[in-house]
């Protein structure tokens, strides 16, 4: 069974830093990987998915890269600002790209 | 505006009265999924639809139904839920299966069982 981790659990940070969350997964055999971040009360926003053929994604000040022979991932936070404050959630997808086991997220907080 | 609704957003019921969450999406996504999400364990899939018809066991499954009848619509339903399903609940959709599955999310079901 795919075992999702990711370390760590809480993060805070002053406003302007430049920082790397962390995902890490027991099983090399996925098909993707997606980046969530999560408001309170409110639902999963999907940030970067990165495919199982490709190292990396870029969105804004967001880069994911992926790599499936270690089993990890890392989503890099350039220039954080306040509004970058929420639970960031790691999926992976097996093979059949149909099943999806989740991190636990990792809590970021940004201080202005 | 495209999007994954789902009702009730909050729920508090007893222990043994079915109850049924409704999933809805506007983006003619074949594929739809739910997961329940508790503190300390993440979010973990309870059930999937790959299209109309055609619905397979997630990671938890267990206590919960699931129909996909229009594709548009999927509900989740509790014939006779028990406290330990008390819990936040997600839907979510996607176009493609495969590589390229990116999930898109409703805001969530709090479903509180006494």
């Amino acid at each position: 069974k795919q075992e999702v981790t990711q370390i760590p659990a809480a993060l805070s940070v002053p406003e302007g830093e430049n920082l790397v969350l962390n995902c890490s997964f027991t099983d090399s055999a996925i098909y993707n990987l997606q980046w969530f971040r999560q408001d309170p009360g409110k639902g999963l926003t999907s940030l970067l998915l990165i495919q199982s053929s490709q190292r990396e994604q870029t969105s804004g000040r967001l880069n994911a890269s992926l790599d499936k022979s270690s089993g990890r991932s890392t989503l890099y936070i350039a220039a954080s600002q306040p509004g970058d404050s929420a639970t960031y959630l790691c999926a992976v997808s097996l093979y059949t790209g149909n099943q999806f086991y989740f991190g636990t997220g990792t809590s970021l907080t940004v201080i202005p | 505006e495209a999007q994954v609704t789902q009702n009730p957003r909050y729920l508090i019921t007893v222990t043994g009265k079915k109850l049924t969450v409704t999933c809805s999406q506007n983006m003619n996504h074949e594929y739809m999924s739910w997961y329940r999400q508790d503190p300390g364990l993440g979010l973990r899939q309870i059930y999937y639809s790959m299209n109309v018809e055609v619905t397979d066991k997630g990671d938890v499954p267990e206590g919960y139904k699931v129909s996909r009848k229009e594709k548009r619509n999927f509900p989740l339903i509790l014939e006779s839920p028990s406290p330990n399903q008390t819990s936040l609940y997600f839907c979510a959709s996607s176009f493609f299966t495969g590589p390229y599955n990116e999930q898109f999310f409703g805001p969530g079901t709090r479903l509180t069982v006494l």
